[in-house]
């Protein structure tokens, strides 16, 4: 059993540079969300994807970034011109809605960007 | 705007001991709320989801109440083990067909063996 899986674990950038993650949900699953979670914060909603169609996006997600997912399988977040502000932990999550279903999400294991 | 409060910050008991962890959510509007695990550096693990319509769910020794009308949310756990230390975070999704999900900054637990 695959869960969602996230690449890179860790990412060390300096101020400036740009960076992309990858995130492979689970088989199937329809549905995949972005979050950042910061040192001793909850997640915090970045974005969400159903199939390929990006449906909601945060007031957090600024202009430096964006997010993808071409074939509805797997999803890239890129963030451009980074800034220290930006470290923090990147979490994936993905679920499989049907009407019948709890649409339980499953996280992955995280990329933490630091930002020097 | 959501806000999702929860209490204690930290928790520390002996193991055996039966504790309670609280959640707080600002619109009573909800879809569904969902109680995860965190282990330090990691991802968050799905423990227990009640839907809007549930007022409780149970998995082997965790036992979630929701009370939609005042806003509130309990996970119970009961003969507390070392292996549950972990950060316990509640994460509440409004109706209305969003998939924002809000979360508290979560209950940092700590069993001694």
């Amino acid at each position: 059993d695959t869960g969602v899986s996230q690449n890179p674990r860790h990412k060390i950038t300096k101020r400036g540079q740009n960076v992309t993650f990858r995130c492979d949900p689970i088989s199937e699953h329809n549905r995949l969300y972005w979050y950042r979670q910061t040192l001793g914060q909850g997640p915090e909603f970045l974005t969400y994807f159903q199939n390929e169609a990006q449906l909601e996006k945060s007031r957090l997600l600024s202009d430096r970034f964006s997010a993808e997912r071409p074939k509805g399988s797997f999803s890239t977040l890129e963030i451009q011109r980074t800034e220290q502000g930006d470290s923090a932990m990147y979490l994936c999550a993905s679920s499989r809605y049907r009407l019948t279903s709890t649409d339980t999400q499953y996280f992955g294991p995280g990329t933490r960007l630091t930002v020097l | 705007k959501q806000e999702v409060t929860q209490i204690p910050a930290a928790l520390s008991v002996p193991e055996g001991e039966n504790l309670v962890l609280n959640c707080s959510f600002t619109d009573s509007a909800i879809y569904n709320l969902q109680w995860f695990r965190q282990d330090p550096g990691k991802g968050l693990t799905s423990l227990l989801l009640i839907q809007s319509s549930q007022r409780e769910q149970t998995s082997g020794r965790l036992n979630a109440s929701l009370d939609k009308s005042s806003g509130r949310s309990t996970l119970y756990i009961a003969a507390s083990q070392p292996g549950d230390s972990a950060t316990y975070l509640c994460a509440v999704r409004l109706s209305g067909g969003y998939q924002k999900v809000t979360f508290g900054i979560g209950t940092k637990l700590q069993v001694i063996p």
